[in-house]
């Protein structure tokens, strides 16, 4: 049960798009669209962000989107503001034995 | 809203059980459509899942953790809690209780995390 692949880190300039990419395998990411990404800033509980690979809960900015192709998916962050440095989960169900697998994480810095 | 508030000791020495208990308020533990889990966190690291339990009491545990993990759930208090055996110091973390919805398979709703440190 290894933990999906994501950069460590990823950095943008206010005002530009950033891309966030979380690789699996044909066992969860690529089998299941139940791909979430959760927000944590230091100190704080993880946020949902994003579930279902795209939708975007009640709330969350519409700056934040969500794709997937084959066993990547991937997390768009559009107009990169200073509130948006934080680091960056993604999750995926993996069947009902492994259940659930958390990406390695990404911390997003805004320059 | 729901709110979730881990509570329990903050050490625990080496070979003991971490306990730990979450408290749920502003939703029932017994509505369905959810699952009640524990994540934990090491320090300054990614984000490892543990288990959860459905309010009837079915749990699923994480296979890396199987043989010392326990979760438990008391309806009546709309508490769920966590049992960690045999704890070493790789076992230090912060600890999160947490809402999943069954269907979609995502988190909505987490405490804010305990920090357990395992040392003697």
């Amino acid at each position: 049960q290894s933990a999906l692949t994501q950069p460590a880190s990823v950095s943008g300039s206010p005002g530009q798009s950033i891309t966030i990419s979380c690789t699996g395998t044909s066992s969860d990411v690529g089998t299941y669209n139940l791909v979430s990404w959760y927000q944590q800033h230091p100190g704080k509980a993880p946020k949902l962000m994003i579930y279902e690979v795209s939708k975007r809960p009640s709330g969350v900015s519409n700056r934040f989107s969500g794709s997937k192709s084959g066993n990547t998916a991937s997390l768009t962050i559009s107009g990169l503001q200073a509130e948006d440095e934080a680091d960056y989960y993604c999750c995926s169900y993996a069947g009902s034995n492994t259940f659930k697998i958390f990406g390695t994480g990404t911390k997003v810095t805004v320059l | 809203q729901v709110q979730l508030q881990e509570s329990g000791p903050g050490l625990v020495k080496p070979s003991q059980t971490l306990s730990l208990t979450c408290t749920v308020s502003g939703g029932s533990i017994s509505s369905g459509g959810y699952y009640w889990s524990w994540i934990r966190q090491h320090p300054g690291k990614g984000l490892e899942w543990l288990g959860y339990i459905y309010y009837s009491g079915t749990t699923y545990y994480n296979p890396s953790l199987k043989s010392r993990v326990t979760i438990s759930v008391d309806t009546s208090k709309n508490q769920f809690s966590l049992n960690l055996s045999s704890v070493t110091a790789a076992d230090t973390a912060v600890y999160h209780c947490a809402r999943g919805s069954l269907d979609s398979n995502y988190v909505d709703y987490w405490g804010q995390g305990t920090l357990v440190t395992v040392s003697s």
